[in-house]
């Protein structure tokens, strides 16, 4: 079965320090994609970072990186130097293609808190 | 102008009305989904499609359904609204050709059953 778990319900971190945001994976398909969106409190979902499974090398976009591990099936999220405004509920999801089309898993979500 | 739009944007109805809950995007995506959210539950599949012509159920479809009127417009309807189908809804699309398959998603529409 196809699964993302996200262990952690919340996190805090002070401001400017660097927060992992922890994401495991279950799939037996080797072609995969993991994502993970970021949804602030106005609710909205905003894709953040993308890891394609035949990636070698981890995923970056401005102060968001992929840890991307296949052997332990593991796809972290790392923010560096992080803000007030990273204050949000952070999903991890995983896409594979089926019968034509790509079909998504998303985890319950890690809810950060930026401290000043 | 956003590229995937819901309507309404939030929503209170009474058990057992008839509600639906429209999605439009202008991305030219073949694929669109509706997804509900509920506290600690994450996001889970309704319905998908991958054209006008398809329609598939996801992983809770019970005591909903959709129509495809077009590429561009997907809509998800409750027949008889109740209590538990309060959450946070999703449309969302796709491209085939996006080759990292990832998904855009609408604002959302908040929906309460009373």
């Amino acid at each position: 079965a196809q699964k993302i778990t996200q262990t952690q319900p919340g996190m805090f971190v002070q401001e400017k320090e660097a927060v992992t945001l922890d994401c495991t994976y279950d799939t037996s398909d080797q072609s995969y994609g993991l994502f993970w969106y970021k949804q602030p409190s106005s609710g909205e979902m905003i894709f953040l970072i993308y890891q394609g499974s035949y990636d070698e090398q981890n995923a970056t976009e401005g102060r968001y990186s992929l840890n991307f591990q296949k052997a332990r099936k593991s796809a972290n999220l790392v923010i560096s130097a992080s803000q007030l405004g990273d204050s949000a509920m952070y999903f991890c999801a995983m896409s594979t293609f089926y019968s034509g089309t790509y079909k998504y898993i998303f985890g319950t979500g890690t809810r950060l808190k930026v401290l000043a | 102008d956003a590229d995937v739009t819901q309507t309404p944007r939030n929503r209170i109805t009474k058990t057992g009305k008839r509600i639906m809950l429209e999605c439009s995007q202008t991305k030219g995506h073949d694929r669109m989904y509706w997804y509900r959210q509920d506290p600690g539950l994450g996001l889970r599949l309704i319905y998908y499609s991958f054209d006008v012509k398809d329609i598939n159920k996801g992983e809770i479809s019970d005591g909903y359904s959709v129509s495809r009127q077009a590429q561009a417009k997907f809509s998800l309807s409750l027949e008889s609204a109740i209590p538990n189908q309060t959450a946070l809804y999703f449309c969302a699309t796709s491209d085939l050709m996006d080759g990292s398959g990832s998904v855009c998603f609408g604002p959302g529409t908040r929906l309460t059953v009373l």
